[in-house]
């Protein structure tokens, strides 16, 4: 079975700090995607790397930064914490090319608290 | 950019009822379309997906229906359970098997199915 793993099921941060979500995946995926979700506005994009090293952005960039620089894994950093960054996070991944279904693989999330 | 409708965000029915999801979206190019469950504490899971060259596909109690004229998608579950219940996403995307899309999906607003026993 796929597994993506999140590092941190729960998080509490102050407004000002910087916050690392990690994710790791162990089916050799080259695509990675970070989502956030919010009642109401369903599962957003943030970002995606579709290699190691490379990354775009999704629809809602800003006030955060990924990095990618192993193949199994794939880090959102929020740089100054806002209380408007409160959300669960999702990581998800996928093959590419010949082995793509379409499919996504999620872990369980992130939920992130900003005081 | 693409975009998707979900309707409705909250459903209610009783056990062994029918239940019946619709999604909207904006992009003619879109050519895939799954439907992803929810389940408290867990990550989005595929449970039935949908591509553009077919109008309707079963799996067990779960169907999907496609029609690309009116550009919407209708998830149905029938003879619900309470295992059922859970928060339902629609996706949409532009998914080519050569994988220069990367598979970004466009989700909707969701809806939290609730099966009463």
């Amino acid at each position: 079975d796929v597994k993506v793993t999140q590092s941190s099921r729960y998080l509490v941060k102050r407004t000002g700090e910087k916050v690392f979500l990690e994710c790791v995946q162990d089916m050799d995926h080259e695509n990675m995607f970070w989502y956030r979700q919010d009642p109401g506005l369903g599962l957003r994009l943030i970002y995606f790397s579709y290699d190691v090293k490379m990354k775009e952005k999704g629809d809602i960039p800003e006030g955060y930064s990924v990095s990618r620089e192993k193949k199994e894994r794939f880090s959102l950093i929020l740089e100054s914490a806002s209380t408007n960054q409160t959300s669960m996070y999702l990581c998800a991944s996928s093959p590419q090319r010949g082995r793509n279904t379409g499919e996504l693989f999620f872990g369980e999330g992130s939920r992130l608290t900003v005081l | 950019g693409e975009n998707v409708e979900q309707h409705p965000s909250t459903l209610s029915v009783q056990e062994g009822d029918s239940a019946v999801i619709k999604c909207t979206y904006s992009d003619s190019a879109s050519n895939y379309f799954p439907w992803y469950k929810q389940e408290l504490g867990k990550g989005p899971q595929l449970i039935i997906d949908i591509r553009s060259n077919v109008g309707e596909k079963k799996d067990q109690r779960i169907a999907v229906t496609l029609n690309k004229t009116a550009k919407h998608f209708s998830l149905h579950i029938t003879e619900t359970q309470p295992e059922d219940s859970a928060v339902y996403f629609c996706a949409a995307s532009i998914f080519d098997a050569g994988g220069t899309s990367y598979g970004k999906l466009t989700f909707g607003q969701g809806t939290i199915l609730t099966v009463h026993p």
